[in-house]
């Protein structure tokens, strides 16, 4: 079956430090790969998407995730985190419809 | 604002009565689906709509839930019969088609007393 599995539920940084999501998928065919972003009290918001080509993929506010086939992975990233970061992260593989990891929550402190 | 509109966003009722939530999805996009969250998970899918045809449905979705978008536009949830366990965030979403995005609304959070 089908399954995203993100490695972090808790992260908590200090501003200006470096962020790494883990996310690996399990899906035999070619995927259509998202992270999406939930602040507090918002809906969920699309923060890159990968579809096909460079396997590096930028998205809004400095995020990037590179797609690495071999290990079905789909990693989330960004240089430097700002407290507006802290929020509910989510890593999604397109199957028809979208099958969610269970989120990282992200607490960023100034 | 013209993205997913969701209604209502909050629904308190007695187990055992029946709800019916809707959404609006953006207006030129073919494509509605229904999730739900519970704390500490991600989204889980119910349904999805291509137009006005349900093309899909989990097994989380019980004979209790009955979703419907009549005329490929707006689209209702209804569950039968509310358990304490469909006590949830009940989330809608919409895409042009089936690899573009999906675009979320607010939700409905439904709580059971």
């Amino acid at each position: 079956a089908q399954s995203v599995s993100q490695h972090n539920h808790h992260v908590i940084l200090s501003e200006a430090a470096s962020l790494e999501l883990g996310c690996n998928y399990s899906y035999g065919g070619t995927v259509n790969l998202f992270w999406y972003v939930q602040y507090p009290g918002q809906h969920l918001q699309l923060l890159l998407k990968y579809f096909s080509g460079d396997p590096l993929v930028k998205g809004i506010k400095g995020f990037e995730a590179e797609f690495i086939k071999s290990k079905f992975s789909f990693n989330l990233r960004k240089p430097s985190v700002q407290w507006s970061d802290t929020a509910e992260y989510f890593c999604a593989v397109n199957v028809g419809k979208l099958i969610f990891g269970a989120g990282t929550r992200l607490a960023v402190h100034p | 604002d013209t993205g997913v509109s969701q209604d209502p966003r909050h629904k308190i009722t007695k187990r055992g009565q029946n709800v019916t939530f809707r959404c609006d999805p953006i207006s030129e996009h073919n494509r509605l689906y229904w999730y739900r969250q519970t704390l500490g998970q991600g989204p889980e899918f119910l349904t999805y709509f291509q137009n006005e045809a349900q093309l899909e449905k989990s097994r989380l979705l019980s004979d209790r839930f009955s979703a419907e978008r009549p005329k490929g536009s707006f689209s209702t949830l209804e569950i039968q019969r509310t358990e304490q366990g469909d006590s949830a965030m009940y989330l809608c979403a919409s895409s042009l088609n089936e690899d573009q995005p999906q675009h979320f609304g607010d939700g409905t959070r439904l709580s059971i007393l």
